[in-house]
């Protein structure tokens, strides 16, 4: 089975740009979460999606950050405009909900803001 | 509100030995789910091993292991015969289970563990 896919694997961006980051969750799982991930704040949840549902949106997060869920097998998530404090690594996950809720997480983009 | 503590920000061993990683939560809730995770040196996180607050038995699989102390509110990750390869940084996450509507999962700030040759 396919497990979570990224794209791009990594990223660069002048400041004030505005970046898509995409994930596809693993087929089936209906739970879908995007992190950013830094050596001091570590993991970090941006967005929580149920089946195309926004459970949670990270509060610090939204003024520029905004994912959607376009159907239960695509997700993107849009920052606009990027600043350098932005550089950082994205992560998707996804699980399933009613299981056993151990998420399985994609290989990251790595988004450098100059 | 939940919170997950690894104490532990580095820990080196040497090869073939067994380590223990300790991490401490806490909860309102009396069922929950306790996850460890590893992240390599690629940046890819992948799933080991998971405990259910209700099941007095340590979960084990491959050559990790937990050691569950519910009254203590602690999970500990014990891997036996260390590999070079299991040089990695390790989390710990929990997610409540009565009452919550959500899959979300609350991570530790994860411990770096080296393997020597």
């Amino acid at each position: 089975d396919a497990g979570v896919t990224q794209t791009p694997r990594h990223e660069v961006a002048e400041k004030g740009q505005t970046i898509i980051l995409k994930c596809e969750p693993v087929s089936g799982h209906n739970d879908l979460f995007w992190y950013r991930q830094t050596k001091i704040q570590g993991l970090e949840l941006l967005s929580y999606f149920r089946s195309k549902s926004l459970m949670e949106d990270g509060g610090a997060f939204k003024d520029r950050f905004k994912a959607e869920m376009l159907n239960s097998s695509f997700s993107t998530l849009k920052i606009q405009p990027t600043e350098p404090k932005d550089s950082a690594v994205y992560l998707c996950a996804s699980s399933f909900w009613g299981s056993s809720y151990e998420q399985y997480f994609g290989p990251g983009t790595r988004l450098t803001v100059l | 509100a939940q919170k997950v503590t690894q104490t532990q920000t580095s820990i080196s061993v040497m090869e073939k030995t067994t380590v223990t990683m300790d991490c401490v939560y806490e909860t309102q809730d009396s069922s929950y789910f306790l996850f460890w995770y590893k992240q390599t040196a690629s940046g890819e996180i992948v799933f080991l091993i998971r405990q259910d607050s209700y099941k007095k038995e340590n979960a084990t699989v491959g050559h990790y292991s937990l050691n569950f102390q519910k009254p203590k509110s602690s999970i500990g990750l014990i891997i036996t015969a260390t590999q070079i390869e299991d040089s990695a940084v390790y989390f710990c996450a929990m997610r409540e289970y009565t009452g919550a509507n959500t899959g979300k999962l609350t991570f530790g700030h994860g411990t770096i563990l080296r393997v020597h040759p």
